[in-house]
């Protein structure tokens, strides 16, 4: 079946613009989690979905930094007047319940 | 101190050779832990997962989970080129995973 899809699969901009990144999740997935991989951080987490109940924004790095969910399937992560720290990949993964996580193939992000 | 630590490696090993990777965690809160593989450019892909102490099998991986040393491992038997990769432990409590900082693994032919 279809995996967790990610677009765009990289994304140049310049500091100080805005960037709108997408995630397709499994479908029947219910949870829908955000991360940010870089080479001095590893992999952290930012925001996480389950189901109609208010996110875990506990993630994220700054006020620039939101998501939303709609229709319980696909995300969205905004990122706002990008900063060249913000360069990463950023990952999202889906989950049927609240422990195996299923990720797509990243957005690599790239801020000038 | 990091809630998960992980040998950033690199590990390098001839091909047919048994792998270890190891994490140590220190919140008892974990109760679900993973291994995921992550080759150059691509999302990381669930490798095992598992949720008590104890070994798993599947194939040539094993997972091993020791809650009472807070320690877990990922062993791979009769290793290939194929598994050269980044490879990563995660843990939760429920919900989001912590990672640790992934070994990079090469076995060579």
């Amino acid at each position: 079946g279809a995996g967790v899809s990610q677009s765009p699969s990289n994304k140049v901009t310049e500091k100080g613009k805005d960037v709108e990144l997408r995630c397709d999740p499994i479908s029947g997935h219910t949870a829908l989690y955000w991360y940010r991989q870089s080479l001095g951080q590893g992999l952290e987490f930012l925001i996480y979905f389950q189901g109609n109940s208010a996110p875990d924004k506990s993630g994220l790095p700054s006020d620039r930094f939101s998501a939303e969910r709609t229709g319980g399937s696909v995300s969205t992560l905004t990122i706002q007047r990008t900063q060249q720290e913000d360069s990463a990949v950023y990952l999202c993964a889906s989950s049927p319940g609240s422990d195996t996580q299923y990720f797509g193939p990243g957005t690599r992000l790239t801020v000038l | 101190q990091k809630e998960v630590e992980q040998d950033p490696g690199p590990l390098s090993v001839p091909e047919g050779a048994i792998v270890s990777l190891n994490c140590t965690y220190s919140n008892s809160a974990f109760q679900y832990f993973m291994w995921y593989r992550q080759y150059s450019r691509k999302g990381p892909e669930l490798l095992m997962y598992t949720y008590s102490s104890g070994n798993k099998e599947d194939g040539r991986f094993t997972a091993q989970v020791d809650k009472s040393s807070k320690y877990i491992s990922l062993f791979i038997r009769d290793s290939q080129p194929s598994d050269s990769a980044t490879y990563l432990c995660a843990m939760s409590p429920g919900g989001k995973l912590i990672f640790g900082q992934g070994t990079e693994l090469s076995v060579k032919p």
